[in-house]
């Protein structure tokens, strides 16, 4: 079946400017998940979502990130004011909580600021 | 909060040779701890798990070991193969969140 996917695979953006990354889950995963992955670093959690709603937005790193999700399908992950530090892959992962906790990767998405 | 150290950060084995990459963790709610293999541009992918009730999981070339009053866990890969290089990283949470190390960047040579 469909893995995770995410869009667009590469961004590139000038300083200042909003950006919306977007990630479609497995069908039927509940949980969904974003990191940042800085060149050459691990994962950083960023916010988990169960269902539409986030019990867990604690590693946001800062008020210019913010993300939605609608019902138990597409995640939307908005950086506003993009600086150049935001330069990183953004992963989305999803996963059955309840029955399983594995967390199923998409390709991420390619962020750079100049 | 939890932390997870990984050591080492990269490893270079010849091809049929085994390799250990470790692993602490800070927390002791945790009690899910996976490992992911990264290759180039692409996403992690799991290639093995352990839950905190049990000690040792195998599946084929690969095993994880967790010693949970040292809150370390092990992964082994024996007979090691080229296509094994990759970037491996171990993780560690519950309720869903996981806390990932820094990666170890795994070189097999032929």
């Amino acid at each position: 079946g469909a893995g995770v996917s995410q869009s667009p695979s590469n961004k590139v953006t000038e300083k200042g400017k909003d950006v919306e990354l977007r990630c479609d889950p497995i069908s039927g995963h509940t949980a969904l998940y974003w990191y940042r992955q800085r060149l050459g670093q691990g994962l950083e959690f960023l916010i988990y979502f169960q269902g539409n709603s986030a019990p867990d937005k604690s590693g946001l790193p800062s008020d210019r990130f913010s993300a939605e999700r609608t019902g138990e399908s597409v995640s939307t992950l908005t950086i506003q004011r993009t600086q150049q530090e935001d330069s990183a892959v953004y992963l989305c992962a999803s996963s059955l909580v309840g029955l399983e906790e594995t967390q199923y990767f998409g390709p991420g998405t390619r962020l750079l600021v100049l | 909060g939890e932390n997870v150290e990984q050591h080492p950060s990269t490893l270079s084995v010849q091809e049929g040779d085994s390799a250990v990459i470790k692993c602490t963790y800070s927390d002791s709610a945790s009690n899910y701890f996976p490992w992911y293999k990264q290759e180039l541009g692409k996403g992690p992918q799991l290639i093995i798990d352990i839950r905190s009730n049990v000690g040792e999981k195998k599946d084929q070339r690969i095993a994880v070991t967790l010693n949970k009053t040292a809150k370390h866990f092990s992964l082994h890969i024996t007979e090691t193969q080229p296509e094994d290089s990759a970037v491996y990283f171990c993780a560690g949470g519950e309720g869903g969140k996981l806390i990932f190390g820094q990666g170890t960047e795994l070189s097999v040579k032929p």
